[in-house]
């Protein structure tokens, strides 16, 4: 199993650019949750999903859109790039219930 | 909404020190996680604890779960350099049978040989 993949690793976006990070899991779990981690801000949760079809915000949805089609993918887009979403990006998946979450490699982004 | 507090934030130790990261929250927390974050790496699940003054070993490992839920703790016995990284503590909070997390914004250990 490959777990938890994220596409790209790195990404470098001017303001006002948009795109698309990708995430896909394996592992056939339900749950999935995609992160922001800024220094010394730990990790935020953005949007979280508890299975194809439905979608719920987080702590910082601003300027972040999601859509859940399989089970297998939950891609994150940003709709309009701007310098404060600089950071690191985090996907992460789990099974039912308050099990540990799996985490992919991240995805860095630098918006200029 | 609810927060996990850590400290200390940074912690910089000569191998084979004892290492101690605490998670303090203002309400009763269901359960804790743990988590390990390499330097360039992600989150990687150390431990879940579920019951009131739990206390779990993972080899130099020691995790605890305070008796009111409030607080819980992560010792390193004789740290080693393999142990340098971000330690995080979470709450998970349970929806419908899935559960979302609250991160505390970590202590990160600093191990010189």
């Amino acid at each position: 199993n490959a777990g938890v993949t994220q596409t790209p690793k790195f990404q470098v976006l001017k303001t006002g650019q948009s795109m698309t990070l990708q995430c896909a899991q394996d592992m056939n779990h339900e749950y999935m949750s995609w992160y922001r981690q800024d220094p010394g801000m730990g990790l935020r949760l953005i949007h979280y999903s508890v299975g194809a079809g439905i979608t719920d915000q987080g702590e910082v949805p601003n300027g972040y859109n999601v859509s859940r089609s399989t089970t297998e993918d939950f891609p994150l887009r940003l709709l309009s790039a701007a310098p404060s979403q600089t950071s690191v990006y985090f996907c992460a998946s789990s099974g039912q219930g308050p099990y540990e979450q799996y985490f992919g490699p991240g995805t860095r982004l630098t918006v200029t | 909404g609810q927060q996990v507090m850590q400290i200390p934030q940074y912690q910089h130790v000569q191998e084979g020190e004892d290492f101690t990261t605490y998670c303090n929250s203002s309400t009763t927390l269901s359960n804790i996680q743990w988590y390990k974050q390499r330097p360039g790496g992600h989150p990687v699940f150390l431990i879940q604890l579920v019951k009131s003054g739990e206390v779990k070993k993972q080899k130099r490992l020691t995790f605890q779960f305070g008796e009111a839920k409030k607080n819980s703790s992560l010792h390193i016995t004789a740290t080693q350099t393999t142990d340098v990284g971000t330690y995080f503590c979470a709450d998970p909070q349970q929806y419908s049978g899935y559960s979302t997390l609250t991160f505390g914004k970590g202590t990160m250990l600093l191990v010189s040989p």
